[in-house]
Parts: C-alpha cells; structure tokens; sequence
C-alpha cells in the first residue's frame, strides 16, 4: 500500500480558493495502474468523490459534475505529490477532504489522514 | 440524495451475521465492480471489498461480497464489536462518469 499524507489550511474565506496537497510514499504519481483521487465527506453530502488524475502514456483528469467549474487536480512529478484546487468555495464546501489512490475497478486502497476544511468568513 | 441506496442501520449480537445491501441501476452496480468501505470513528474509510468479491491481503474472511443484477450485498460473519463502525459501498456510475458511494450503514453490536 501507498502512502498519503495530506497538507492546507483548515479554515478558508467564502470566495476563495480551496488548495490541498497529498504527498505519496510507495507509489509514483506517474504510476501507470494508479488513480489519484479527492474525496470528500459531510454530513449533508455523504462521501462525494470529487476528481482523480492518473498517468497513461498521458495525463488523464476526471472531475465530478458538481464542482467541474471550480475544480483542478493537478500531478506533480518533482515532488511525487498531486494537488486539489477548489474555487469560489461557500459554506457547503464545508466538509472533511481525503485524498486517495485506486481506480473504480479496484476500489481505493490508500487513504490520507483527512483534513476539515471549514469555509467561514 | 445517493445514487446506491444503502439501510441506514443495521444491528445484530456478537458472533451473529449481518448482511448490508446496496442497491443501483444498470449505469452502475449492473455493469461495473462494487466495492465496500468501513470506516470506524474519526479515522478515512478503509477498503473491505473490491470486484464485488475480492478482499484485500489482511481484510478477515469474516467480510464477503456478493453481486446480482444492480445490486450488490457485504456480508459479515462472527460479528465482533470492533466492527461497530460505518459501511460504504461504491462504483463507477457511467451515466454520471464519476465515482458514486452509498448513503452509508451504521452497524451496531447489541
């Protein structure tokens, strides 16, 4: 199993942008069987995916419809790391944010440690 | 509102059997692999079952899953109170072309 530790700030201004960073050990972010997801969870919303990127010859991203205007998952080879940028965020993005490897075919294997994430002016 | 409809809660004593299902439709449980989550308090859900059937190295045989039609079912045997805990189910949705996850069930050891 990978490794994934997540990093951001726990508290963000309505408007503003929501940044996280999962950094991978035991894993390479330009893994060709691997997905790099963002997952998030709340009471009202439930466990919601929200993107993944992954490596196949090329860089693929998928992005849930909810937040595919605001949304950007982005690779970082240098640092076998991989991002989340959430934009023009409201209290509703209010929520626990995971970060996690898998596919939908093998499920998610590896899990960040969580971050709260509370929107609040 | 979920897509993959799940019981709220299910409770059984210890050492008994539980069964959890989680029901979809044909653009998703009825043509793509199911897996199942439990996520004790305060911590990110763990991976149980993946391909419908399949545990990972070091999930008990106690946990199985099973699939039919849209629907899909985790199944855990010898009920232990350290199993007190949420329960997910999960697949790709290709109407949606997203990742969906059930509503969720608590189980609880009485």
């Amino acid at each position: 199993q990978a490794q994934l530790q997540q990093s951001g700030p726990g508290l963000v201004k309505p408007s503003q942008t929501l940044s996280l960073t999962c950094v991978i050990s035991g894993d390479g972010v330009s893994s060709n069987s691997a997905a790099w997801n963002w997952i998030r969870q709340s009471p009202s919303r439930g466990l919601e995916w929200l993107g993944r990127t992954y490596y196949r010859s090329k860089w693929y991203n998928d992005y849930a419809v909810s937040v595919k205007s605001r949304i950007i998952i982005n690779p970082d080879t240098s640092k076998n790391q991989f991002s989340l940028q959430l934009n023009s965020v409201t209290p509703e993005d209010t929520a626990v944010y995971y970060c996690a490897r898998g596919t939908a075919a093998a499920g998610f294997d590896s899990w960040g440690q969580g971050t709260l994430v509370t929107v609040s002016s | 509102q979920s897509v993959l409809t799940q019981p709220p809660l299910v409770s059984a004593a210890p050492g008994q059997k539980v069964t959890i299902s989680c029901s979809g439709s044909s653009s998703n449980i009825g043509n793509k692999g199911v897996s199942w989550y439990q996520q004790l308090p305060g911590t990110a859900p763990k991976l149980l079952i993946y391909e419908n059937d399949k545990r990972p190295s070091g999930i008990p045989d106690r946990f199985s899953g099973s699939k039919s039609g849209t629907s899909a079912t985790l199944g855990i045997t010898g009920l232990q109170t350290g199993d007190e805990a949420d329960y997910y189910c999960g697949t790709w949705d290709s109407s949606l072309s997203a990742f969906v996850f059930g509503s969720g069930t608590k189980v609880t050891v009485l």
